[in-house]
Order: C-alpha cells, then sequence, then structure tokens
C-alpha cells in the first residue's frame, strides 16, 4: 500500500467550479501536512499547509482528519491558472522528509 | 522567498556516461538538501538526505555506489549519476532547507536527464 494516496484524475471543471482532492496516509505517525502543486515540467510549490482545525486562503480550504488518516482540498471558484498537479504531502515526526502522493491533475476549461 | 539553482536544467548523454548534477542555495545557507527523482506521472520519491560536511543518507532502494551525493559547502550539494543507463532517465530535483520546519524546504526547478 502506497503511503499517500491520491485519485490521480483528471479532473476537468469548468471554470467557477469548486473542486475537490481527497488523500489518505498509512502512517499514523504522520506529523505534518501540506498541499504542494506542481505545473507540468516544474518543480513542486508549496500551496498550503493543513491544520487539523482546518484552514482557508482565499478560494483554497484544507481539511485534516486525523482519525481517518485522511485530508481534503477545496478550490472554489475555478480559474484556468489553477491548472495542474496537486500533490498532498506528509512530513514524520522528527524528521525533515516529505512523502509525497502521487498527485491529482486538474484542469480548468473555459 | 529563498531561491535555489540547479545546474543542467537539462542534460542528454550516452548510456554508460556519467553526470553530474549541482544544485545551489543562492540567497541562504543550507545544512540539509535532499535529492528527488520523479518518472512520468510518478511521486517525486526521495532518494537521499545530504547533510554538509558528511556522507549522505539514502533511502531503502537508491544504490549509494551509483547516486553519488557530496555536500561540499552550506551553498552546494552535487548529485553524481555514474554510468547512467536509459532507465535513469528522469526528472531529478533537489530542496534545501533555510532552517527548521517543512515549510523552510524550498525546490530547485529541477534537471531533466535523458540516457539515451
Amino acid at each position: 500500500r502506497k503511503e499517500v494516496e491520491q485519485d490521480p484524475g483528471p479532473f476537468n471543471v469548468p471554470e467557477g467550479a469548486t473542486v475537490a482532492f481527497n488523500c489518505t496516509y498509512s502512517n499514523s505517525a504522520s506529523q505534518s501536512f501540506f498541499w504542494y502543486r506542481q505545473d507540468c515540467r516544474k518543480e513542486p510549490k508549496l500551496l498550503m499547509s493543513v491544520y487539523s482545525s482546518g484552514n482557508e486562503d482565499g478560494r483554497f480550504t484544507a481539511q485534516l482528519n486525523r482519525a481517518s488518516q485522511y485530508i481534503s482540498l477545496l478550490i472554489r471558484d475555478s480559474k484556468l491558472s489553477d491548472s495542474a498537479t496537486y500533490l498532498c504531502v506528509v512530513n514524520f515526526i522528527d524528521t525533515d522528509k516529505l512523502i509525497f502522493g502521487t498527485g491529482t491533475r486538474l484542469q480548468v476549461f473555459p | 522567498g529563498a531561491v535555489v539553482s540547479q545546474h543542467p536544467s537539462w542534460v542528454i548523454c550516452k548510456s554508460g556516461t556519467s553526470v553530474k548534477i549541482e544544485c545551489r542555495s543562492l540567497d541562504f545557507q543550507a545544512t540539509t538538501m535532499f535529492w528527488y527523482r520523479q518518472f512520468p506521472k510518478q511521486s517525486l520519491m526521495l532518494m537521499a538526505t545530504s547533510n554538509e560536511g558528511s556522507k549522505a543518507t539514502y533511502e531503502q532502494g537508491v544504490e549509494k555506489d551509483k547516486f553519488l551525493i557530496n555536500h561540499a559547502s552550506l551553498t552546494l550539494s552535487t548529485l553524481t549519476v555514474t554510468s547512467a543507463h536509459p532507465e535513469d532517465s528522469s526528472f531529478y530535483i533537489c530542496s534545501a532547507k533555510s532552517g527548521r520546519g517543512v515549510e523552510t524546504q524550498y525546490f530547485g526547478p529541477g534537471t531533466r536527464l535523458l540516457v539515451l
């Protein structure tokens, strides 16, 4: 079983739509959680951290359920520029290692 | 934000040659750098953790004699793919930490390697 699992997509949505991505992780020792964005042939870039209480950054909302070992990302009012692959990332206690999911591809069309 | 560079950005080489990739932190000192590899449509996989002045720590399944890592200074780490073969063709990405916490890990732009 992969340590971090995501639906690979692609998710094809029209501009203005709301889209949600899910992620599950297998190691209960996971301490920190993140969503990264990766454009084609580019390096990943940190989108937002994910906190237990849930957090929001503009059109993006992230949620964490530690009991279910489940993370989500909600994007509201999708823009064409949101088209990218969204990577779910976890970090274990006492280590700087990042464990990446395979990513969920989002394509926003006009 | 902090800037990390990689050189070269892409390289094409013949099978059997060795390829060196440089990772530099341009505006901060990085005691720890990480090397990742990403195959098409797959996740980034951590290959090794590189600490300045000490031997790199390799992840399970990564051959340390094939992927030589040198972290000679606080701003430079190099990855050498020795005797490269077509199956080594991949996107190699480094990251460098500028401080404590995962949020201080910054990624380089990556190096695309194609071995013919």
